[in-house]
């Protein structure tokens, strides 16, 4: 139930093209659907994150599409550039409160990106 | 710049031997995490922390300890270190969620080797 799957686990994209990431869920409890990306010898960065009363969010080349009935959410990276090359995580936050009242995210195990020139 | 500072960048032990990771963030965050990484594996969850004082288990505490003695620092404490924790570890630090600007800040990581 807190689990969050991520696939592809590694994923070869041409320069020019689309990336797609894909995450389901089965907890309806989680609120927030973040996406992180983490270059080598990095630690995650925040991508872009969306709720799940919307949709779509979009910013620049990212987009997250949601679907909550299917319990599913994507990353699409649109004109794909070699320096997108990088692992990304989906992740989902729970607003179970437990211990203390924390809310914690839950990582899917990550995709690895590369982009051809 | 701001942000969270992992200490040290690199590690290695000898099986049996102790060690602190120190984390220090400089965002008033009240929330702050620490995770292990793995080829694989993604990113799991040790222990976490919701304040000053305050700890609670994540999804792979055994053989971890942690202390937030103050509400910037949050150590990560090795007792006995063994083979299987070599790692790469990763502090977080967040805001709690009633904030519009949540997210994660995660530091640079420390890896760490244990022979």
């Amino acid at each position: 139930q807190q689990q969050v799957k991520q696939s592809p686990q590694s994923l070869i994209v041409q320069k020019g093209g689309i990336s797609i990431i894909n995450c389901a869920y089965e907890n309806t409890a989680f609120d927030y659907f973040p996406w992180y990306q983490q270059f080598p010898g990095k630690g995650p960065a925040l991508l872009i994150a969306i709720r799940p009363d919307v949709s779509e969010k979009k910013e620049g080349r990212f987009t997250i599409s949601f679907n909550k009935s299917a319990k599913q959410f994507s990353l699409h990276i649109m004109d794909s550039q070699p320096g997108d090359s990088a692992t990304y995580f989906c992740a989902a936050r729970t607003t179970f409160i437990t211990q203390g009242g924390s809310e914690k995210l839950v990582f899917g195990k990550g995709t690895k990106l590369t982009v051809n020139p | 710049n701001a942000g969270v500072t992992q200490t040290p960048k690199f590690r290695v032990l000898k099986t049996g031997q102790s060690m602190t990771l120190l984390c220090a963030q400089d965002m008033n965050h009240e929330y702050m995490y620490w995770y292990r990484q793995d080829p694989g594996m993604g990113l799991r969850l040790i222990h976490y922390s919701v304040g000053e004082g305050t700890t609670a288990k994540g999804e792979v505490p055994d053989g971890y300890n942690v202390s937030r003695l103050k509400k910037q620092n949050f150590l990560l404490g090795l007792e006995s270190a063994a083979p299987s924790q070599t790692s790469v570890y990763f502090c977080a630090s967040s805001y709690s969620s009633r904030r519009t600007d949540y997210g994660y800040t995660f530091g640079s990581g420390t890896r760490l080797t244990v022979v």
